[in-house]
């Protein structure tokens, strides 16, 4: 089972909302990934977690927290986002060493 | 490994044709290369990697070489099908729990 699964699939909020993107994967990866990607463009990094730690943080704006709950769990939690912030966002899992596998992704947009 | 513009470049074959993509990487560090077929409004879709101690690498109907001389990595699709219309990347990564860079992207286009 090669799957990451995302929810919600689409989100719609206003700049004052606070809202959360889930990501789950059963795959035994002990390392997860935020990506953001706009259209036409390759996926951008924002976060690494390895082994539930927070290890990378590609100096993201702190409106955008993300957390670990557990080994298979990743979330994002947004508040006082900017319209500038609707992109496709991405999350990936992967063993410490190896090839990231990737979500179907949550489509947000900001109004 | 940043993009540039919006525009995608593109590779239009015939359904039945082999299709080759190919990338230019930048770090010599990186240990693993991979290749991922990105379908409008999904995500990124793992397709086949190769660590840097190899120079190729076959799976079902996909081939990955690796040049390391001159950091060039390449996929070839053998008869291309239509539902294999989509963007393709290329990354690149270290490979421990660490940041994948990314190509800029090429389109594929199957005609019939």
């Amino acid at each position: 089972d090669t799957e990451v699964t995302q929810t919600p699939k689409h989100l719609v909020m206003g700049m004052t909302n606070k809202k959360s993107l889930k990501c789950e994967q059963h795959m035994g990866h002990r390392a997860m990934y935020w990506y953001k990607q706009k259209a036409k463009k390759p996926p951008e990094l924002m976060f690494v977690y390895s082994y539930e730690k927070l290890s990378i943080n590609e100096s993201v704006p702190s409106r955008f927290s993300p957390e670990c709950p557990n080994s298979s769990l990743l979330n994002l939690h947004l508040h006082a986002l900017q319209p500038e912030d609707s992109a496709l966002y991405l999350c990936a899992s992967s063993h410490p060493t190896g090839s990231q596998y990737f979500g179907p992704g949550t489509r947000l947009l900001v109004l | 490994g940043e993009s540039v513009g919006l525009h995608l470049p593109t590779l239009s074959v015939q359904e039945g044709d082999n299709s080759i993509i190919n990338c230019a990487y930048s770090n010599s560090a990186s240990d693993y290369f991979i290749w991922y077929k990105q379908e409008s409004g999904k995500g990124p879709q793992f397709i086949i990697d190769i660590r840097s101690n190899m120079d190729k690498r076959q799976g079902q109907r996909v081939t990955v070489l690796l040049n390391k001389t001159v950091k060039h990595l390449s996929l070839q699709i053998a008869a291309t099908q239509p539902g294999d219309s989509a963007v393709y990347f290329c990354a690149e990564t270290p490979g421990t729990a660490s940041k994948l860079t990314f190509g800029t992207g090429t389109r594929l286009q199957v005609t019939l």
